[in-house]
This record gives C-alpha cells, structure tokens and sequence, in this order.
C-alpha cells in the first residue's frame, strides 16, 4: 500500500528556535498534502493544505508566518514552526492522496507516522 | 461547515463484536473514513466508503452508512486485544480533500 513518511519522528528544540518537519509520499506522487495538529487525547485539527508549487492555504486561526510550509516536489511538502514557543508542543501528521488513485476514481487519505514535537 | 461526532469510549471483551458509531452534519461529504491510531503512533487507514453504498465489507470490518440519518458505523467482528486504539471516523469536506475528523473513540478489548 502507499506509505507516508515524516522525518523526524520526535523532535525538542529550544524556546525560540524553528524546526522543520519533512512529508514524503514514498512511493506515489501528491500534488496536495495536508498538515495536521493533535493534542494529547484529541482530535486531529487541519492547519493547512500544502500544494504543490504554490502557496499553502491555511485553516482560519493558524498563522502563516510562524507555520511555514513548502511542497516543493510532488513527493515532499515540509512544515516549519518558526521561532517555537512550548505551546507549540504538539503531535503533528500529515497525509496526501495518490494522484494515480484520484486519476482512477478512488479516494484514499494515507497519514505519516506523525512527529512529535517538544519545545523547552 | 461539516461537523463529526462520536462516543468517546468503548470497552468489549475479547472475541465479541465492536461496534463504534459516527454521525456527520454534512450531507454533500462524498466519502467517509476510518482510521486507527495507536498510542504514539500517526493513523492508519482501516477503510472507506463511498456515499453512493450501503455497506463495505473488508474481513472483519464492516463499515454501515445510513445516509438519511447521516450515521456511520464500523463493525470489528471478532475483536483481538490488538485492536485496542483509538478509533477516528472523517467525513471528506465537500469538493477538497480535506478530512474532517471526529473525536476519535477508544476501544479497549478486554481478555
């Protein structure tokens, strides 16, 4: 089946400094991928929808400058937190559809294994 | 915009049937889906159903939609203790392909 992956899995920065989370589609290519945020026992929230080779539509309430995300390649769209702050701590997912799946019809969402994030 | 409920817990025991129910708000959500995910772990695509059917069916799950009531279900038959997790149903909002997810529900399989 189709693979998501998220580099790196667990990450702790300091209060202050950015840190970059990678999306890659392993073995399908994505024109459109998505970023999401999970608190300790809740919900996935969507922050933003990445696309490739254009500017990110983010979800109402999410800043665009402290959250910075570039889909550069059909196979890889990254998630910078800038200047990270520990509320910013959080289990961040993301997840693509196949192009080849949308293209036959189908609809299958595939997730990354997530990455957690600490900022102390 | 769509909104995605579900019960926050359920507890079977091991071997029994587990049922987790979802309701949706947004009638024009032209797929619905179920994920797992476990303690740590990103989400894992259990299925999907297209609005157009009743029922899919995929070894031991068993995914029901009434779209009248906009109720969705997820069928384990035969539940392992492996099957513990945290269960999500998401709706697709409208013509974009981003999922609108419920509040997950935690299964926990008894021995």
């Amino acid at each position: 089946g189709a693979v998501v992956s998220q580099h790196p899995s667990r990450v702790i920065c300091k209060s202050g400094t950015s840190v970059k989370i990678e999306c890659r589609s392993l073995d399908f290519q994505a024109t459109t991928m998505f970023w999401y945020r999970q608190f300790p026992k809740q919900s996935l929230m969507l922050m933003a929808t990445s696309n490739e080779g254009s500017k990110a539509t983010y979800e109402q309430g999410v800043e665009k400058d402290k959250f910075l995300i570039n889909h550069a390649s059909l196979t890889l769209s990254t998630l910078t937190v800038t200047s990270a702050h520990p509320e910013d701590s959080s289990f961040y997912i993301c997840s693509a559809h196949p192009f080849r799946d949308r293209a036959q019809g189908g609809n299958t969402i595939y997730f990354g294994e997530g990455s957690w994030l600490t900022v102390v | 915009g769509e909104d995605v409920e579900q019960s926050l817990f359920l507890s079977v025991r091991e071997g029994d049937s587990s049922v987790i129910n979802c309701t949706y708000t947004d009638s024009s959500s032209t797929y619905l889906y179920w994920y797992k995910q476990e303690p740590g772990a990103g989400l894992q695509l259990l299925t999907y159903i297209f609005s157009n059917m009743d029922m899919k069916q995929d070894q031991r799950l068993t995914v029901l939609l009434n779209k009248k009531d906009k109720h969705l279900s997820l069928r384990i038959a035969d539940t392992q203790t492996g099957d513990s997790a945290i269960y999500f149903c998401a709706g697709l909002g409208g013509s974009s392909y981003k999922l609108i997810f419920g509040s997950g529900t935690r299964l926990l399989v008894r021995p």
